[in-house]
């Protein structure tokens, strides 16, 4: 089944302790991507990477990092979370960046709160 | 911005009406794409529409593109209180995917 796993998918945390969101698909997909969904501010991008070896940022990206060294890894890392950070964080995957359009498949959410 | 804007953001209707939700954007696309959202979960894929297309159908979805008036709407037909869902408008924008804020549609039984 073409899947993309999170995790966690819910998670308290503290002020300044580094944390790690893990996402995995088993598609073969070369994009990923990963939002923050925020009531009324809609899905925001905050990284996503075209390959291994290939992220940039997208329109939120301060205060975290990822990398892509396997095709079917893209962590997200919070170095230092503040509570402006709290948020529903979606992990998503498609077979490319193409201009003819390709499904875009989603996470199920990790929903964050730094207190 | 790309950013595709929705509306209504807010949309209550009784079952078995038509829901109507429109998405307007700024600059040139090659496709759009309208992805539903049960509530804080992961959005998922409902149709796709390319700029050299006019209007295309799902089941009882119902999808126009009209790229001269940078705009799109989403007709789901015959509603059921399952449709009750955010819905996104998606755009390809340069090397990225941009989401609107979204439509929340409420079917009421």
């Amino acid at each position: 089944e073409a899947q993309v796993t999170q995790n966690p998918r819910y998670l308290i945390t503290v002020t300044g302790k580094k944390l790690t969101v893990t996402c995995s698909q088993n598609m073969n997909h070369e994009y990923m991507s990963w939002y923050r969904q925020d009531p009324g501010l809609g899905l925001r991008q905050i990284y996503y990477s075209m390959n291994v070896e290939v992220t940039d940022k997208g329109d939120v990206p301060e205060g975290y990092k990822v990398s892509r060294k396997e095709k079917r890894n893209f962590p997200l890392i919070l170095e230092s979370p503040s509570p402006n950070q709290t948020s529903l964080y979606f992990c998503a995957s498609s077979l490319d960046f193409g201009s003819s359009g390709n499904t875009i498949y989603f996470g199920e959410g990790s929903w964050l709160t730094v207190v | 911005s790309q950013q595709g804007e929705e509306d209504p953001q807010a949309l209550s209707i009784q079952e078995g009406e038509n829901a109507t939700m429109n998405c307007s954007y700024k600059t040139s696309i090659n496709n759009l794409q309208w992805y539903r959202q049960n509530s804080g979960r992961g959005l998922v894929h409902l149709i796709l529409i390319r700029s050299n297309e006019r209007e295309k159908h799902s089941g009882r979805l119902r999808v126009t593109l009209d790229t001269s008036k940078k705009s799109s709407s989403l007709l789901i037909t015959a509603s059921r209180a399952a449709d009750t869902a955010s819905y996104f408008c998606a755009l390809s924008g340069t090397y990225k995917y941009i989401f609107g804020t979204g439509t929340r549609l409420k079917v009421l039984a």
